[in-house]
């Protein structure tokens, strides 16, 4: 079994929905979890991060952490064609640990 | 600001040869990642280094596989005799191991095709 356990996708929906993305990890000495974003032939850029539990907003994104259950969300409102792109979760020990990804989520918006 | 270069952008080459893949992190970083992403396996990390100095090579395949940092701004990855099964993109990321949390950024990868 993987550490961290993400669907491949993809994930289709239209202009103007929201996306909901999960991860769930079997590691509970996880504490830092991000989301990262990549577009078609180019490296992962960092979108959001958290440090624990708890949930984070930037505009229209939010990443949700539950620790107890050991599953991480990520929630794009109003989603827009330029959204479109595979959105991986990380996730680490500790501030010098090695970062464990997620497979990744295709994400596709229909204008 | 420049960001992480990687080169080349794409490379083909046939069965047994030498591939030489190269990095240029970020200036001012001091760890250095590699990865190779994969459709059936993601985003794996196969080496980095703190400081030049390698930390963990765990995640390196196999002998065929070398990784070297001569200095704060260059790493290459070498593979040796190269195989189909190396086709991947593989992708270089630096960051700055400060405070309470680092951010990778990465390169804009290198596509490696075996033939």
């Amino acid at each position: 079994q993987k550490e961290v356990e993400q669907d491949p996708g993809p994930l289709s929906v239209p202009e103007g929905a929201i996306v909901s993305l999960n991860c769930t990890y079997s590691n509970s000495a996880f504490q830092y979890f991000m989301w990262y974003r990549q577009y078609s032939r180019k490296g992962p850029e960092l979108l959001m991060y958290t440090y624990s539990s708890g949930n984070k907003e930037d505009g229209r994104f939010t990443a949700q952490v539950d620790k107890s259950s050991k599953y991480i969300s990520l929630f794009i409102r109003d989603s827009q064609p330029s959204d479109s792109a595979t959105y991986l979760c990380a996730m680490r020990h500790d501030s010098w640990g090695k970062f464990q990804f997620g497979a990744g989520t295709q994400v596709v918006v229909t204008p | 600001d420049a960001g992480v270069i990687q080169s080349p952008r794409h490379e083909v080459t046939e069965m047994g040869q030498e591939v030489t893949l190269r990095c240029k992190p970020i200036s001012g970083h001091n760890s250095l990642f590699w990865y190779r992403q994969t459709m059936m396996r993601g985003l794996e990390l196969l080496i980095y280094f703190n400081n030049n100095v390698p930390i963990d090579d765990s995640g390196m395949p196999e002998d065929r596989f070398s990784a070297k940092m001569p200095n704060a701004s260059f790493s290459t990855l070498k593979i040796q005799p190269s195989e189909p099964r190396d086709s991947a993109v593989y992708f270089c990321a630096s960051s700055l191991a400060s405070g309470r949390f680092r951010e990778l950024f990465f390169g804009e990868g290198s596509r490696l095709t075996v033939l």
